[in-house]
């Protein structure tokens, strides 16, 4: 069984800030984490997938998110926050033999100026 | 690369009214196909997925059903709408285990 929760419904930061979105997982056997993201009525894209390859993830738009096996956390960060940034984010597991992932509640990340 | 068309992107219906939401995938051939809900404040929902023409899996039981007539086509469907079934619904394919979604269709029953 897998499962994410991500803490916090929504988050708020001001422009040119960090931005840290908290993910946590649980699954037997080792995963393939995501994170997506959701702009207004829009379907949602793949930020950045973690696979095992290497801890530290590159994604886009500046994005990026570190795998840590010992606090099942796969947390999302960017140093610095833009207006476009402001959408929902979502954080997916798979794992398995099953690659259909299971997702967490969603963040809603606002950016004020 | 692929691409995933649904329709329509807004909807609104009575309550007791059928249902009936298309999505189409180009660039790809028998691709894994899924139905997502989401409702407000409840994250993605994973409601029925695909893995070839005339397959379907059913994740959540409900009243809601989904067939799949073509390789490239899914459909989403429903005899009698409910209020609970509002919501905004996203058709989704996946390319080497990642998703790609459509741009969704925004359903209120009312």
């Amino acid at each position: 069984a897998q499962s994410v929760t991500q803490l916090g419904s929504h988050v708020s930061v001001s422009e040119g800030a960090l931005v840290l979105l908290r993910c946590n997982y649980s699954s037997s056997v080792p995963p393939y984490l995501f994170w997506y993201v959701q702009y207004p009525n829009q379907g949602l894209q793949l930020l950045l997938k973690y696979t095992s390859a290497a801890t530290l993830v590159k994604g886009i738009n500046g994005f990026e998110a570190e795998f840590k096996k010992s606090e099942t956390s796969f947390h999302l960060t960017k140093p610095s926050a833009h207006m476009s940034d402001a959408a929902e984010y979502f954080c997916a597991v798979s794992s398995g033999g099953s690659y259909i992932p299971t997702f967490g509640r969603g963040t809603s990340l606002i950016v004020h100026p | 690369s692929q691409t995933i068309h649904q329709w329509p992107a807004t909807l609104v219906q009575p309550v007791g009214s059928p249902l009936s939401l298309e999505c189409t995938v180009e660039g790809t051939s028998n691709p894994n196909l899924y139905w997502y809900r989401q409702a407000a404040g409840r994250g993605l929902q994973l409601l029925f997925y695909s893995v070839g023409i005339g397959q379907i899996s059913s994740e959540v039981p409900q009243n809601l059903s989904a067939s799949r007539p073509q390789d490239r086509q899914f459909i989403l469907s429903s005899k009698k709408l409910l209020l609970s079934d509002s919501g905004f619904y996203l058709c989704a394919t996946d390319v080497n285990e990642k998703l790609f979604f459509g741009s969704g269709t925004q359903l209120s029953v009312l």
